[in-house]
């Protein structure tokens, strides 16, 4: 278990709605990082965050978005689903610039989004 | 913008034999190099990393060199067991922004029994 939690584990929705994944990161992390991983894909960045600040963007569509709140969680709202967008969305969270820690990055269970 | 490039896209081996898989990146200040391995249907999960002042770092049955001059890195992994069955990323982080890195299309590794 690396501490950090997603939920919900999986969603099932239609095409043009709009969804919102939750993303809880470990205890005193403050970043908080947004990933795509379609069938057979790799990881795709999507958008960072840090204490509360956009941080770092990717290759995020603009039907998506992301916001960090005081308490430190995040969330990703997307919007007018397609059938593309069904994919495994992974957040991770890391500290910052802290020991043997440095950089890395914990990933939580990831949210599969099922788009019908 | 900054790239990582990963080869092979798959692999397969024997049990007991050795793989590399091998990166490069294109950001020369990137200074932290992570692997991270994800079984079916798991979260990816670090491995090992390295950073910039060392050359190789090594870890039971799992190694990995550095060269920046040239710009790539490499995992070996050795004596592979069918638990090594998984996707292999690695990742450089971007330059000065030192809390992001930029992960590398996967390795899928298959160990043979």
């Amino acid at each position: 278990d690396s501490g950090v939690t997603q939920t919900p584990k999986h969603l099932i929705t239609a095409t043009g709605q709009r969804v919102t994944l939750r993303c809880s990161p470990r205890s005193g992390d403050l970043s908080v990082y947004w990933y795509q991983q379609s069938l057979d894909q790799g990881l795709q960045f999507l958008i960072q965050y840090y204490n509360g600040e956009e941080r770092a963007k990717g290759n995020i569509l603009e039907r998506f978005s992301a916001q960090q709140f005081p308490d430190l969680h995040s969330e990703l709202n997307l919007s007018s689903l397609e059938l593309g967008d069904s994919a495994l969305y992974f957040c991770a969270s890391s500290p910052r610039g802290s020991g043997a820690h440095y950089n890395e990055q914990f990933f939580g269970p990831g949210t599969r989004l099922t788009v019908l | 913008g900054e790239n990582v490039e990963q080869h092979p896209s798959t692999l397969s081996v024997q049990e007991g034999d050795s793989a590399v898989i091998k990166c490069t990146y294109s950001d020369s200040a990137s200074n932290y190099f992570p692997w991270y391995k994800q079984e079916l249907g798991k979260r990816p999960q670090l491995i090992i990393d390295i950073r910039s002042n060392v050359g190789e770092k090594k870890d039971q049955r799992i190694a990995v060199t550095l060269n920046k001059t040239a710009k790539h890195f490499s995992l070996h992994i050795t004596e592979t067991q069918p638990e090594d069955s998984a996707v292999y990323f690695c990742a450089a982080s971007l330059g000065t922004s030192y809390d992001k890195v930029i992960f590398g299309p996967g390795t899928s590794l298959s160990v043979i029994p």
